[in-house]
């Protein structure tokens, strides 16, 4: 079975440009999580889709978006970039939610890089 | 507010030894609890989970933890380590209502030979 994968692995971008990046779950999982892993500030949770809703939102700031499509893969989109947003972004995915017992699979990630 | 910490940013230990990396976590209620492990430019690996029952949990790849609700701990523990272990290690919290985790700031491993 195919785990959570990302797309792209790498991607460069200047400041002031948008970047999107790609997440598909494993099969059957609905909801995503998108999380940002930045050196010196540890891995934080961007946000939560869940059946094509936004469920839940880290402290970002709304250049941060993102959507759940009818195929449970997701897109996070971060306009306006800054130098700071350099990181590798993780995204996981889980069958419904940590209630039922559910943890989060992993994809690779995407290193996004802000020149 | 939840939150985790890690106290040890880096533990080297020699292949063989035992091995014990601390977690204490801040949460109201009972908590879900979590440990993953990262390589080098990878994604997160759980090794194991808490959520309810039986404290003392069992992992992948040999590892162990045990919740401790009077200390607010969730240790993670391997006997003897191998030189494949050396990675970052995780410690994570979650609730069922954001469905959010909360990671620790990491515990670096180094394996010497």
């Amino acid at each position: 079975e195919a785990g959570v994968t990302q797309s792209p692995t790498h991607l460069i971008k200047t400041r002031g440009q948008q970047a999107t990046l790609r997440c598909s779950p494993i099969s059957g999982h609905t909801s995503v999580y998108w999380y940002q892993q930045a050196l010196g500030l540890g891995l934080q949770f961007l946000l939560w889709y869940d059946e094509g809703e936004e469920r839940n939102r880290g402290n970002f700031p709304p250049r941060f978006s993102g959507r759940q499509f009818p195929n449970y893969s997701s897109e996070l989109n971060v306009n306006a970039l800054e130098l700071e947003d350099s990181a590798l972004y993780l995204c996981a995915s889980s069958l419904e939610g940590l209630a039922d017992g559910n943890e989060q699979f992993f994809g690779p990630g995407t290193r996004l890089t802000v020149l | 507010a939840q939150s985790v910490t890690q106290p040890d940013i880096h533990i080297t230990v020699s292949e063989g030894a035992s091995l014990e990396l601390r977690c204490n976590y801040s949460y109201g209620a009972t908590p879900y609890l979590f440990w993953y492990v990262q390589s080098p430019g990878q994604g997160l690996q759980l090794l194991l989970k808490y959520f309810s029952g039986d404290t003392l949990v069992q992992g992948i790849k040999g590892f162990e933890a045990e919740f401790k609700r009077s200390q607010s701990s969730f240790n993670l523990r391997k006997p003897s380590v191998h030189w494949s272990d050396a990675a970052e290690y995780f410690c994570a919290v979650g609730n069922n209502a954001g469905n959010m985790l909360t990671f620790g700031g990491g515990t670096r491993l180094m394996v010497k030979p």
